[in-house]
């Protein structure tokens, strides 16, 4: 069965720290990797989408990287503000799976602290 | 564009009561998606639509049926509803194929209860 497991659950940390966030998959075969955010009460936004042979992708203070051999990718975040806080979703694409081959992890919740 | 569009934004209802989530999108995507997010678990897919008179059930559809007459719309009716159906409700549209440049767009969500 396709699996994302997602580490960890919660985190929090002071305002200007650094920060990962881990994703792990079973998802085979493996076409694409998305990240999404999700502030409160809102619904998810693409941050970056990684296919198997991109190993790093960049959007603004986001940087994913992506181990298709391990079936590991990590969200970094740099410099990290308080619109930061959110739930963050790492959503994995089967090939060929169509409209109904996404697999969706847990999430993990940040919170910026001041 | 206003993107994804639901409404109601939230809604009480009485168990065996029926509703009408409605959805709406502006960017002419053929393919659209309802979830359902329950508290620490991931997104589950309901029913999808790959356009205008075609639709397929997800991972959990029972108590729940879509139709999709246009591009624009996808409602999902709830017909009994049951305290197991309490969860915030998502659509999402998409170009055709969620190839790695075609992403998700989601709605705002509908926070339903059922009492």
């Amino acid at each position: 069965k396709n699996q994302v497991e997602q580490s960890p659950q919660s985190l929090i940390i002071l305002e200007g720290k650094n920060c990962t966030l881990q994703c792990n998959y079973t998802v085979s075969p493996f076409s694409n990797l998305r990240w999404y955010k999700q502030d409160t009460g809102r619904g998810p936004v693409s941050l970056t989408i990684m296919t198997f042979s991109e190993n790093t992708k960049s959007n603004g203070r986001y940087t994913a990287t992506l181990d298709a051999d391990t079936k590991q990718s990590s969200l970094h975040i740099t410099a990290s503000q308080l619109s930061d806080s959110a739930s963050y979703i790492c959503v994995v694409s089967a090939e060929g799976g169509g409209a109904d081959g996404l697999t969706f992890g847990k999430g993990t919740h940040l919170i910026i602290q001041p | 564009n206003a993107g994804v569009t639901q409404t109601p934004k939230f809604r009480i209802l009485k168990i065996g009561q029926s509703m009408t989530l409605q959805c709406t999108q502006d960017m002419n995507h053929n393919y659209m998606y309802w979830y359902r997010q329950d508290p620490g678990m991931g997104l589950k897919l309901i029913y999808y639509s790959v356009g205008a008179g075609i639709t397929d059930k997800g991972e959990v559809p029972n108590g729940y049926n879509v139709s999709r007459s246009t591009t624009e719309d996808f409602p999902l009716r709830l017909e009994l509803a049951a305290p197991s159906q309490t969860s915030v409700y998502f659509c999402a549209s998409s170009y055709p194929g969620l190839t790695p440049h075609r992403s998700q767009y989601f709605g705002p969500g509908t926070r339903l209860t059922v009492l």
